[in-house]
């Protein structure tokens, strides 16, 4: 069954600092991965998807993830953070026959002025 | 905004009654799934359903069922509350199984 694994329930990067969340993955099938976002007291938003093809995969907001087949990784990225990217992060897989997508248990992450 | 409208927001209800969530997919998607998400387990995918049809089931309580109209709009009914049910139950729908899911801004449910 396929499964994601994020290290690190909290993490706190000052702003401007380098942005590093990690994911993951247990898949026994090639897996479709995704980032998702959610800002307090709302649904869930897509940063990016990895189907197939280029294995470093740009979203919205200037974030980037790659996926590393090697290390079973898709680690989220971003140069520089803002205070507006403070918020939960979901990494999550789609992997077998019942396409179901299934989430990791989220990353917190604060941005210090 | 991502096209995918629940209702209500919130709903406060007591331990034993019964509630109907309702979500309507953004147009042109044919899959709706629900999940609920609580502090203690997460993100839980609950139940998938395609163009009417049940497709996949996840930790989905029997307490619980939900539907898919041919309107394509999708009701989760809660019944027997309890108060481990109160939670964020969220609604999202896709284009087909492998899409990105476009999700609602949930229903926040408090059982007392």
């Amino acid at each position: 069954a396929q499964s994601v694994t994020q290290l690190g329930s909290h993490v706190s990067v000052s702003e401007g600092a380098l942005v590093l969340l990690r994911c993951n993955y247990s898949s026994s099938v090639p897996p479709y991965l995704f980032w998702y976002v959610q800002y307090p007291n709302q649904g869930l938003q897509l940063l990016l998807k990895y189907t197939t093809g280029a294995t470093l995969v740009k979203g919205i907001n200037g974030f980037e993830a790659e996926f590393k087949k090697s290390e079973t990784s898709f680690h989220l990225t971003k140069p520089s953070a803002h205070m507006s990217d403070a918020a939960e992060y979901f990494c999550a897989v789609i992997g077998g026959a019942t396409n179901k997508l299934i989430f990791g248990t989220g990353t917190l992450l604060a941005v210090q002025p | 905004d991502s096209g995918v409208t629940q209702t209500p927001k919130h709903l406060i209800t007591a331990t034993g009654q019964r509630v109907t969530l309702r979500c309507s997919p953004r147009s042109g998607d044919l899959s709706v799934y629900w999940y609920q998400q609580s502090l203690d387990q997460g993100l839980q995918f609950l139940i998938q359903y395609y163009n009417g049809e049940e497709r996949a089931k996840g930790n989905i309580l029997e307490r619980f069922s939900a539907q898919q109209f041919p309107d394509l709009h999708s009701e989760l009914n809660l019944s027997s509350l309890e108060l481990g049910d109160s939670a964020l139950y969220f609604c999202a729908s896709s284009v087909e199984g492998t899409s990105p899911l476009h999700f609602g801004n949930g229903t926040r449910l408090t059982v007392t």
